[in-house]
C-alpha cells in the first residue's frame, strides 16, 4: 500500500522565493497534518485539516504560510516570500480521523532557503 | 500545562540487549499515546500505540508500558538490533491532533 506522498524530497532556493510543497494522503484518510522539525524545535504541528477543511492553523507561523486542500486526497503548502529561516524538513501526515488512530508520516522535504 | 517529554536525549546499547526508552507526560487528561521511529531522512514511522484504558501493550519485540498514577509512559525494545538505532518520539493525542516529545537517540553498539 502506497504511504503518504510528499514531493519535493529537497528544494533549495534563494529568499524571497515562492516555495510550494506538496502531499498526497493515503487512501481513504481524512485527516491531514503539516508539521516542520527543526534540531531547535523539534516537530512543530503548523496545520490539520478534516474533511478538507482547515481545523487547526494557529501553528502556521505567519502570513507568509498558506495551505490548501484542493481534493480530498493532495494538499498544498506554500511559502511566499521564504526566508531563511524557514530552512526545515517539513512532513505531512494522514489519519482516518474516527477515533483513536495513530497518523503516518510521509518522507519530508527538506527545504533549504539561502 | 499540557507537555510530553523525555528523560534521555541519548541510549547507548549493546546489539541483542535490551533497551527500555522513557517518557513523561503532564495532562492527566491524556487518554492515547503513540510511540514513533525516526530514522535518519525519513519521517516518522508508527511502532506501537496505547490506549489510557490499558496499562500494557505489546506488539513484534517492543512492549508499551503506561502508568497513569506517575504519567510515565515507556518503550520496551527486545533484543536491540541495529537496524533499530533511531530516534524515537513519544507522542499523545488528544482529539486528532498529536504533541510530540523531544525525541531520544537510540544507539546500538555491534
Amino acid at each position: 500500500d502506497a504511504g503518504v506522498i510528499q514531493s519535493p524530497r529537497h528544494e533549495v532556493t534563494e529568499m524571497g522565493q515562492e516555495v510550494t510543497l506538496r502531499c498526497k494522503l493515503i487512501s481513504g484518510h481524512n485527516s491531514l497534518f503539516w508539521y516542520r522539525q527543526t534540531m531547535m524545535r523539534g516537530l512543530e504541528l503548523l496545520i490539520y485539516f478534516n474533511n478538507n477543511v482547515p481545523i487547526d492553523d494557529s501553528g502556521m507561523p505567519e502570513d507568509r504560510f498558506s495551505a490548501k486542500m484542493p481534493n480530498a486526497s493532495f494538499s498544498t503548502l506554500k511559502i511566499q516570500p521564504s526566508e531563511p529561516r524557514d530552512s526545515a524538513v517539513y512532513f505531512c501526515a494522514s489519519s482516518p480521523g474516527q477515533g483513536l488512530r495513530p497518523q503516518h508520516f510521509g518522507d519530508g522535504t527538506r527545504l533549504s532557503i539561502l | 500545562g499540557e507537555s510530553v517529554g523525555l528523560h534521555l536525549p541519548t541510549l547507548s546499547v549493546q546489539e541483542g540487549d535490551n533497551s527500555i526508552i522513557n517518557c513523561a507526560y503532564s495532562n492527566s487528561a491524556s487518554d492515547y499515546f503513540i510511540w514513533y521511529k525516526q530514522e535518519s531522512g525519513k519521517g516518522p514511522q508508527f511502532i506501537i500505540d496505547i490506549r489510557s484504558n490499558m496499562d500494557k501493550r505489546q506488539g513484534q519485540r517492543v512492549t508499551v508500558l503506561l502508568n497513569k498514577t506517575v504519567k510515565h509512559l515507556s518503550l520496551q525494545i527486545a533484543a536491540t538490533q541495529p537496524g533499530d538505532s533511531a530516534v524515537y518520539f513519544c507522542a499523545r493525542n488528544a482529539g486528532n491532533m498529536l504533541t510530540f516529545g523531544g525525541g531520544t537517540r537510540l544507539m546500538v553498539k555491534p
